[in-house]
């Protein structure tokens, strides 16, 4: 079955709005990121959060790991937020593999 | 910039050509990853290396050929590729096993 679920797939917002990005895992995790792919391919670091609360500007993120779920939000957005997030998780179950989810895709319009 | 360098970051071969792919991390990181990209999927693991040592292969065709020198250097070398082989193929390096890990900038492949 499914290890690791982002929800929504797509998202089109206007500059300025929020968001909340969604990652749902299936077991009890060992770590968990979150990534922001640009358009050149690039994987960028925001958050690594196996538990709790983190801020970074205007992004933070949180990892409920007795409910097997992490959220990511972007408040005020802006147009270079755009691509794609991914989360990526160590389950304890998937025998040390970081599995990928299959990402929300962000675009923000002017 | 993460520290994890890919080389080159656009690669065009024919089907019957050998290339390789470099990946080069200054961070003193111990493990490194091989994944590959392709279109409307999921990130997938390929090769896993830890301390130079071959840790996980991922059911990956015998045309990609890893290979770790040193902890701070991993290949992919690639010979008689398919055109679904096409691909962004990205590397990555964390200082233990599956800790935080941090991507080069992936080299696109196109297989003709």
């Amino acid at each position: 079955g499914i290890q690791v679920e982002q929800s929504p797939p797509d998202l089109i917002l206007q500059e300025g709005a929020n968001s909340t990005l969604r990652c749902n895992f299936s077991d009890s995790v060992n770590n968990l990121q979150w990534f922001h792919q640009n358009p050149w391919g690039q994987l960028i670091n925001l958050f690594y959060i196996p538990s709790g609360t983190k801020q970074n500007g205007r992004l933070s993120a949180t990892t409920v790991a007795t409910e097997r779920y992490s959220l990511l939000y972007i408040s005020s957005s802006q147009t270079t937020d755009s691509g794609v997030y991914f989360c990526a998780v160590d389950l304890y179950s998937s025998a040390s593999k970081i599995i990928f989810g299959s990402g929300t895709r962000l675009s923000i319009r002017p | 910039e993460t520290g994890v360098t890919q080389t080159p970051r656009h690669l065009v071969m024919g089907m019957t050509n050998k290339k390789s792919l470099k990946c080069e991390q200054h961070l003193g990181h111990n493990a490194m990853y091989w994944y590959k990209q392709s279109a409307k999927k999921p990130l997938e693991l390929m090769f896993v290396y830890n301390f130079k040592e071959q840790t996980e292969n991922n059911s990956v065709p015998s045309r990609f050929s890893p290979e770790c020198p040193n902890s701070s250097h991993l290949f992919l070398h690639l010979h008689t590729l398919q055109p679904e082989d096409s691909a962004l193929y990205l590397c990555a390096s964390s200082q233990h096993m599956n800790t935080e890990a941090f991507f080069g900038q992936g080299t696109r492949l196109t297989v003709v």
